[in-house]
């Protein structure tokens, strides 16, 4: 069964530095997003992808935060100078249509900002 | 009032019970609903989508009253596997794109 894939699993960066999380949409999915998920905190929506830009993005997706489809497979999210609470699990997620279409969850990244 | 209010229990239940849950949500525009399963330190997992005349999924059954804005989730016959933190989803649209928004979830504790 085709699933979203992401790396790394587990990513500890210091405070100020730049780390990219890396994912895999299932491939014949169009849209694509990034949620992420504060320990202990419910799913919060960061942005959503389709036709090589950005659908739609949250409050929290603010100018340290960018994404990227640089190829045919991967879609990334990037953080410029990371912070201490930027600390969560991020998810990738893809769907074949877009809202309401179903989306598919990655295993998720766990980021740890020390 | 939040856009999408659970119960975050937890809700310790014994094997074969039957549980329900329910969540409310804010905006009466809001279009589709979904119920998600999320295990601990995990990714959510679709469980069901929830149609307005109501669906069911083996032991699952999912119901969405549009008038007192709310849907719910009826396990019956519980699993020791079905301990997880169930989550509402309701999308809804703004400004042209259809926002997604998740509740916090409802923690079920299946008990042998």
């Amino acid at each position: 069964e085709p699933e979203v894939t992401q790396t790394p699993s587990h990513q500890v960066t210091q405070m100020g530095q730049e780390v990219i999380l890396r994912c895999v949409p299932i491939s014949n999915h169009l849209y694509f997003y990034w949620y992420r998920q504060i320990l202990g905190q419910k799913v919060e929506f960061l942005v959503s992808f389709y036709n090589n830009e950005i659908s739609e993005k949250s409050e929290i997706f603010d100018d340290q935060f960018s994404v990227e489809r640089p190829d045919g497979s991967n879609f990334t999210l990037k953080i410029r100078s990371t912070k201490l609470e930027d600390s969560a699990m991020y998810f990738c997620a893809s769907s074949e249509g877009g809202v309401p279409t179903v989306q598919y969850f990655g295993p998720g990244t766990r980021l740890t900002v020390t | 009032r939040k856009e999408v209010e659970q119960d975050p229990g937890p809700f310790n239940v014994p094997e074969g019970a039957t549980v329900a849950f329910n969540c409310t949500y804010s905006n009466s525009a809001s279009q589709s609903f979904f119920w998600y399963r999320q295990d601990c330190r995990k990714e959510p997992k679709l469980l069901m989508s929830v149609y307005s005349s109501g669906n069911e999924d083996g032991r699952f059954t999912a119901q969405l009253n549009r008038a007192s804005q709310y849907i719910s989730l009826l396990i019956r016959d519980s699993k020791l596997s079905d301990s997880a933190t169930y989550l509402c989803v309701v999308t809804f649209k703004s400004g042209g794109y259809q926002k997604v928004t998740f509740g916090t979830g409802t923690k079920l504790q299946v008990i042998p």
